[in-house]
């Protein structure tokens, strides 16, 4: 079955450096990645969509990467900030049936401290 | 522009008691709308989607069920609830024009079964 991993524990970093989350997929092809912030008690928020004849997307202090040979999806945030601090989800997005369809990994908790 | 409601925010019930959660939309016509779940941990699951009135998809055999009575008004049920059932309830929507599109998420029902 399809299967997305996402790093389980809280990444801790210091204000000002690079943040990197992991998003790794196995037993399955998607054309499409995106990635969500989510903050406590609230639903997701869309950051980035990647498509997968591209390798990098990059928004503001965000950048995302797609590997599609090693199954794996990179997500960075540059100087990084305390506001930063969040659940950052990756998604695996399907079109089938006409609708879209996104299969979620569980998230990886940022904290950035000052 | 365009708006997403979910209500209530919170919910305690007791098991057995029936569940109606209510998220309508505004600012658009015809979307495509989703109900998830998140357990603490996990990821995202999709429970229902829908793209028309009256037109709903299950994703997951369970003791939930869901209707679309409105173009923008999708309501999450349920005639029993079990222990089972708690969790984060979101809804969601997406225009449903192509492959790429992002969701536009809900604030999200937190449901305690007790």
């Amino acid at each position: 079955s399809q299967k997305i991993e996402q790093n389980s524990e809280a990444l801790n970093i210091q204000e000002g450096k690079t943040a990197t989350l992991t998003c790794n997929y196995t037993n399955y092809s998607p054309a499409y990645l995106q990635w969500y912030r989510q903050d406590p008690g609230r639903g997701p928020v869309f950051l980035l969509l990647i498509r997968e004849n591209e390798k990098e997307k990059r928004k503001e202090r965000l950048k995302v990467t797609f590997d599609t040979t090693l199954k794996q999806s990179l997500f960075h945030i540059t100087a990084s900030q305390p506001a930063d601090s969040a659940t950052y989800l990756c998604a695996l997005d399907t079109f089938s049936g006409g609708y879209n369809k996104l299969i979620f990994g569980a998230g990886t908790r940022l904290a950035v401290h000052p | 522009s365009q708006t997403i409601h979910q209500w209530p925010a919170t919910l305690v019930q007791p098991v057995g008691s029936p569940l109606s959660l209510e998220c309508t939309v505004e600012g658009t016509s015809n979307p495509n709308l989703y109900w998830y779940r998140q357990a603490a941990g996990r990821g995202l699951q999709l429970l229902f989607y829908s793209v028309g009135i009256g037109q709903i998809s299950s994703e997951v055999p369970q003791n939930l069920s869901a209707s679309r009575p409105q173009d923008r008004q999708f309501i999450l049920s349920s005639k029993k609830l079990l222990l089972s059932d708690s969790g984060f309830y979101l809804c969601a929507w997406s225009t449903g024009q192509g492959a790429n599109e992002k969701l536009f998420f809900g604030s999200g029902t937190q449901l305690s079964v007790l």
